[in-house]
C-alpha cells in the first residue's frame, strides 16, 4: 500500500461539511485511494474509492488533486453518527486488494 | 443478500489455552477472505488472507495460525494464547471479480488473554 498521512483528529459541526485530507505523495500510477471509516468497537465501513478522477456516492464526495499526491473527503452535512475513525489507503486493488489501516483521522462531529 | 458471521463476540482465555475463532459468509461464493486484528489504540492489523479453499497467505509472524475448510469458512486458530494475543479480532470478505472493491466486515471478537 502506498503510505498515507492523515491528521490525528478532527472536529466538525453538525450540519456542516466535514472535509478529511490526506496525502499520499509517493501513490504509483495503478493505486486507487479508498477510504473507510471505523465505528468505536465495530468493523471498518466502506464509504467510497477512487483513482484520478472525483467521485461521489450517497455518503461522500472523493476529491482527488491533479497530481494524485493528495485527497479529501468531503462528508456534505455532518450529523452526529458521522463520528468515527476515517482511513485512507492507498491500493492497487484487484488481486493486490490486501488493505493496510493506518490509525486514520478521528472525527468528532459537535451537535 | 451477502452476510458475513463472526462469533463469539467477546471471549476471555487464560494464557496458554487455545484459541478457534470461526467465520462464515453467506450469500457469495468463492470471496477472498481476511483476519485482521486491532490492538487497544492501534490501526488494523492484515493477519491472513485467502483466494480459495486451503489458500491461506501470512502477512505476520505470529503465533496464529488460519485455515479454510471450506468455501465460505475461515478459521482464526491458535496452539497456545499470548497476553499479546489480546485485541478485537475481525473477519473480512471481498467479492472476485476485479470491479468489487469493497471488504465487508464482521462485527468482531474481543479477544482478552488473561
Amino acid at each position: 500500500d502506498a503510505k498515507t498521512t492523515q491528521p490525528t483528529s478532527m472536529d466538525c459541526a453538525e450540519g456542516r461539511a466535514a472535509n478529511l485530507p490526506c496525502n499520499h505523495s509517493t501513490i504509483s500510477g495503478n493505486e486507487y485511494v479508498y477510504w473507510y471509516r471505523q465505528i468505536h468497537s465495530q468493523g471498518p465501513q466502506y464509504i467510497i474509492h477512487g483513482l484520478k478522477n472525483n467521485e461521489t456516492n450517497e455518503m461522500a464526495s472523493l476529491i482527488i488533486t491533479e497530481d494524485r499526491k493528495s485527497s479529501t473527503l468531503i462528508l456534505p452535512h455532518a450529523t452526529l453518527r458521522d463520528t468515527a475513525v476515517y482511513y485512507c489507503i492507498g491500493n492497487s486493488g484487484g488481486s493486490n486488494y490486501k488493505l493496510t489501516f493506518g490509525k486514520g483521522t478521528l472525527l468528532t462531529v459537535n451537535p | 443478500s451477502q452476510t458475513i458471521h463472526q462469533w463469539p463476540a467477546t471471549l476471555v482465555q487464560p494464557v496458554g489455552s487455545p484459541l478457534s475463532l470461526e467465520c462464515t459468509v453467506e450469500g457469495t461464493s468463492n470471496p477472498n477472505l481476511y483476519w485482521y486484528r486491532q490492538a487497544a489504540g492501534r490501526g488494523l492489523q492484515l493477519l491472513f488472507y485467502s483466494v480459495g479453499i486451503g489458500q491461506i497467505s501470512s502477512e505476520v509472524p505470529q503465533n496464529l495460525s488460519a485455515s479454510r475448510p471450506q468455501d465460505r469458512q475461515f478459521i482464526l486458530s491458535s496452539k497456545k494464547l499470548l497476553l499479546s494475543d489480546s485485541g478485537f479480532y475481525l473477519c473480512a470478505w471481498r467479492g472476485i471479480f476485479a470491479t468489487n472493491e469493497k471488504l465487508f466486515f464482521g462485527s468482531g471478537t474481543q479477544l482478552s488473554v488473561l
